[in-house]
């Protein structure tokens, strides 16, 4: 069965440093065509995709927050991590990551962390 | 990058109706394209990969079609279980977005 699990803190202060994990089981992310990304809604607003790491280590960040993204794998944990710098209270949002696969979109998702930011 | 836009935002529909849900990209993607549904609470559903192939488990009452950059979500009788956020989501080219969202609620 694949499942990811999203963790990290529930409250980070501004200008913070925010690290999420996602910990992931069912599957290799060392195989060919697997990523996974991380994606954020904050609250009455929209999907917003920020990055992903493939198989390959191929990174890719969304252009609007790449200089204040790194995401990186460790896949004997099977995990993947999302770093983001200096949040501001318009970072405060529902955090999920999901597993990309072959020619599917995002098919399997977590069930997504909360994060609010203070000011 | 790629700006991916829904129409319409909100549709008030009642249960028994045919729904029709557009995404448009802004430079062609192909046909790779996914649509998802949101409820609250919840993670986003998977429905449709590749423009118009239906994910394992969704019932066939979704349909998807369209290419290159435009492309349709077809409800055709609308059940009490589908009122709902929908999203059309490119994974072409490096760099992925979401549409803004369509909610679908009761009339």
């Amino acid at each position: 069965q694949v499942t990811l699990r999203e963790s990290g803190p529930a409250l980070v202060k501004a200008t913070q440093t925010l690290t999420l994990t996602c910990t992931f089981s069912g599957f290799s992310l060392s195989s060919s065509a697997m990523s996974v990304s991380w994606i954020r809604q904050p609250p009455g607003k929209a999907l917003e995709w920020l990055a992903r790491i493939d198989w390959d280590d191929d990174k890719f960040y969304t252009t609007s927050l790449k200089t204040r993204l790194s995401i990186s794998k460790d896949t004997s944990k099977h995990q993947v991590v999302l770093k983001m710098t200096n949040v501001d209270p318009a970072d405060t949002a529902t955090y999920f990551c999901a597993r990309k696969y072959g020619l599917h979109g995002f098919d399997i998702w977590g069930q997504g962390t909360m994060v609010a930011v203070s000011s | 990058d790629i700006q991916m836009t829904q129409s319409p935002s909100i549709l008030s529909a009642s249960v028994g109706d045919r729904v029709t849900i557009t995404c448009r990209a802004s430079q062609s993607i192909g046909d790779w394209l996914a649509w998802y549904q949101k409820k609250p609470g919840q993670a986003p559903k998977p429905l449709i990969y590749r423009a118009s192939s239906l994910e394992s488990g969704v019932p066939s009452r979704f349909s998807g079609s369209g290419s290159e950059t435009e492309f349709t979500l077809t409800i055709t009788s609308l059940q009490p279980d589908d009122f709902a956020t929908y999203y059309c989501q490119n994974y072409n080219h490096y760099f992925w977005a979401f549409g803004q969202g369509t909610r679908v609620e009761i009339k």
